[in-house]
């Protein structure tokens, strides 16, 4: 069946580092792919989404793009801030099939 | 953009007594939405899918009587947690898709539409 894999967290940078957070995932045909974020104490907001190969996806400075050559949605950032601290999902949708989630990535962002 | 509200946001419950999640679709049709329960180590377990109109589907291992679903409208889906314990302290997250009536949510060439999520209920039992 289909699956994400992200990398495991906590994340911790300074201000202003670069960010990249993993994701590979495994799946048949051709998935749509997210990424949501939740900050502290509320639910998922999507951040950003890429449906087809070489597709980027990009929001709020963060970008990711589907690679389908190597299975992966790895997200980046130049610049973070500390306002970036959150939880960071990846996901693949197939259809109308749920959401299938990795388990999250915890960043924290220090001044 | 579509809003999924999901209420209450916090509640709190002794053990044995039962409490009931609401998730709404306020600007958009969702024939289908779907509860996640989070974990305290981050991960999202999907629970079930419920279907307007029809019963709910339940992921493996979680027990239908317990959570008790019912999606009574386009807009509306209710989770029961019955004879609630501290066990089933977690958070608790809906998602709508939609359904594709008023809601301007692009659909993608694949099919899978976006899924738009509540802020999540957070139960605590007692």
């Amino acid at each position: 069946g289909n699956s994400v894999t992200q990398m495991e967290g906590p994340v911790t940078l300074s201000e202003e580092a670069f960010l990249t957070i993993n994701c590979t995932y495994t799946a048949t045909g051709y998935p749509s792919l997210f990424w949501y974020v939740q900050y502290p104490g509320e639910g998922l907001q999507l951040l950003l989404k890429a449906t087809k190969a070489d597709d980027k996806g990009s929001n709020k400075g963060f970008e990711a793009t589907y690679r389908k050559e190597t299975t992966s949605f790895h997200l980046e950032k130049g610049s973070v801030q500390v306002s970036d601290s959150a939880v960071y999902f990846c996901a693949l949708g197939q259809g109308n099939t749920p959401l299938v989630f990795g388990k999250g990535t915890r960043l924290s962002v220090i001044a | 953009g579509a809003v999924v509200s999901q209420h209450p946001s916090r509640v709190i419950c002794k053990s044995g007594t039962s409490v009931k999640i609401e998730c709404r679709s306020l600007d958009f049709q969702a024939t289908t939405m779907f509860w996640y329960r989070q974990f305290p180590k981050q991960s999202l377990m999907l629970m079930a899918t419920s279907n307007e109109g029809s019963k709910a589907t339940y992921e493996q291992g979680v027990e239908k009587d317990k959570f008790l679903i019912n999606h009574a409208s386009l807009t509306l889906s209710t989770l029961t947690v019955t004879s609630a314990h501290p066990e089933d302290s977690s958070f608790y997250i809906c998602s709508a898709r939609d359904a594709g009536g008023l809601d301007s949510t692009p659909r993608f060439s694949s099919g899978a539409n976006v899924l738009t999520f509540g802020a999540g209920s957070r139960l605590t039992v007692l």
